[in-house]
């Protein structure tokens, strides 16, 4: 069975900062692996999803790493701004499309 | 906009009670998903669909039905609402890439359905 744990549970940085989100799973025979934003009392926003034959992807500020070998994928987050506190999670994906989510980084970002 | 649609956004049980959730989605996806988000637990998958017609169990099934007579909605339904299904419930839609079910994008969620079972 899949288990996808997320480090750390949550992270206070100043504004400006750049940070890193990491995310571990157990079984590295995923097709995917796809990071999400949530905001209190809202659904989830897609941020990057890496196919299984990628090794990253990028979009703006945000960069998502996957290593099947290590079972890793990082989201690094570069010049950090208030508006992107949120919950963070990470979900592997495997047949048909089906998700296992990671319990999620609260990030807070202080001006 | 285009995108996920779940009604209803809010809604109280009493125990034993029945509902159906509903999701509609109008990007044509091919597969759609319920999953439940609870505190200290993450999102888990309760049922998802491949296609019209087509349903399967997902990780935590006990307690729900689902259908998916069209290829646009898919429905949750709780027969006899329990405590335990107090929850928040999402639906999502996805597509496979160009190279078949080996890889999927285009996931969708809703905005979510907070169910209360008092």
């Amino acid at each position: 069975k899949q288990e996808v744990t997320q480090i750390p549970a949550a992270l206070s940085v100043p504004e400006g900062e750049n940070l890193v989100l990491n995310c571990s799973f157990t079984d590295s025979a995923i097709y995917n692996l796809q990071w999400f934003r949530q905001d209190p009392g809202k659904g989830l926003t897609s941020l990057l999803l890496i196919q299984s034959s990628q090794r990253e992807q990028t979009s703006g500020r945000l960069n998502a790493s996957l290593d099947k070998s290590s079972g890793r994928s990082t989201l690094y987050i570069a010049a950090s701004q208030p508006g992107d506190s949120a919950t963070y999670l990470c979900a592997g994906g495997t047949s048909y499309g089906k998700l296992t989510f990671g319990q999620g980084t609260i990030l807070t970002v202080h001006p | 906009n285009a995108g996920v649609t779940q009604t209803p956004k809010f809604r109280v049980l009493k125990t034993g009670q029945s509902m159906t959730l509903l999701c509609a989605q109008d990007m044509n996806h091919e597969y759609m998903y319920w999953y439940r988000q609870d505190p200290g637990m993450g999102l888990r998958l309760i049922h998802y669909s491949v296609g019209e017609g087509t349903t399967a169990k997902g990780e935590v099934p006990d307690g729900y039905n689902v259908s998916r007579l069209k290829k646009q909605n898919f429905l949750l339904g709780l027969e006899s609402a329990a405590p335990s299904q107090t929850s928040v419930y999402f639906c999502a839609s996805s597509r496979t890439t160009p190279s078949g079910a080996q890889g999927f994008y285009g996931y969708t969620f809703g905005s979510g359905t907070r169910l209360t079972v008092v």
